[in-house]
């Protein structure tokens, strides 16, 4: 069935260095790519996303990156901030978006 | 304007009772989602609901079911409730065949 592998579970990282996290989805029929921010008793809210028919997106100091070949793509967090810290959820979803699959999450925590 | 609301917030019930959990789109918004998000756990597709009809279902067993209401608002029940099913329940919701979902705070339903 559809499967979303989503890897580190956990990350640490210190203030002001990059984080990545990297996720791979198991469908090819797969067209678009959200990532979810969802801080500690908070709902998950959409951060960037990212369609199959481009490679990468930044915004400010996020981005994504995709490989549709490869059926792989990642989150790249620069200059991180402890207002970071959460868990990030990737997900893979086609057709407008219903049944969307998500990843296991990651656990983000900056040190200050 | 307002966002997804869900009710109740908390929901505590006794194993092989019956769950409601109620959600009410954005205005404007067509489709309904519902994912259960266990303790440490990813999110997992319940059930999507669009126009009033249930377009498709995840993983789970019959005793999770729902419906879509005129409005659009949804109901997501649970029959026969199990040790397991207590988990942190969202909705979101998505103009039909956008792209972006906007979650609820979510129910967290405990069963003991």
């Amino acid at each position: 069935g559809e499967n979303v592998e989503q890897h580190p579970s956990t990350l640490s990282v210190q203030e002001g260095d990059s984080a990545v996290i990297k996720c791979t989805y198991s469908d090819s029929a797969s067209n678009y790519f959200p990532w979810y921010k969802q801080e500690l008793g908070k709902r998950p809210q959409l951060i960037i996303d990212i369609r199959s028919n481009v490679g990468e997106k930044k915004d400010q100091r996020i981005a994504v990156t995709l490989n549709k070949t490869a059926k792989h793509f990642s989150l790249h967090i620069t200059e991180t901030q402890p207002e970071d810290s959460a868990v990030y959820f990737c997900a893979a979803s086609w057709t407008g978006g219903f049944k969307t699959i998500f990843g296991a999450g990651t656990r983000l925590f900056v040190k200050a | 304007e307002a966002g997804v609301t869900q009710s109740p917030t908390h929901l505590i019930k006794t194993r092989g009772q019956q769950a409601t959990l109620r959600c009410s789109p954005i205005s404007g918004h067509t489709s309904v989602y519902w994912y259960q998000q266990a303790l440490g756990l990813g999110l997992q597709f319940l059930l999507w609901y669009d126009e009033g009809e249930e377009r498709n279902r995840g993983n789970f067993p019959p005793r999770f079911s729902g419906r879509q209401f005129p409005n659009y608002s949804s109901e997501l029940n649970v029959n026969a409730l199990e040790l397991e099913d207590s988990a942190l329940y969202l909705c979101a919701s998505s103009l039909e065949g956008a792209y972006e979902a906007f979650f609820g705070q979510g129910t967290r339903l405990t069963v003991v």
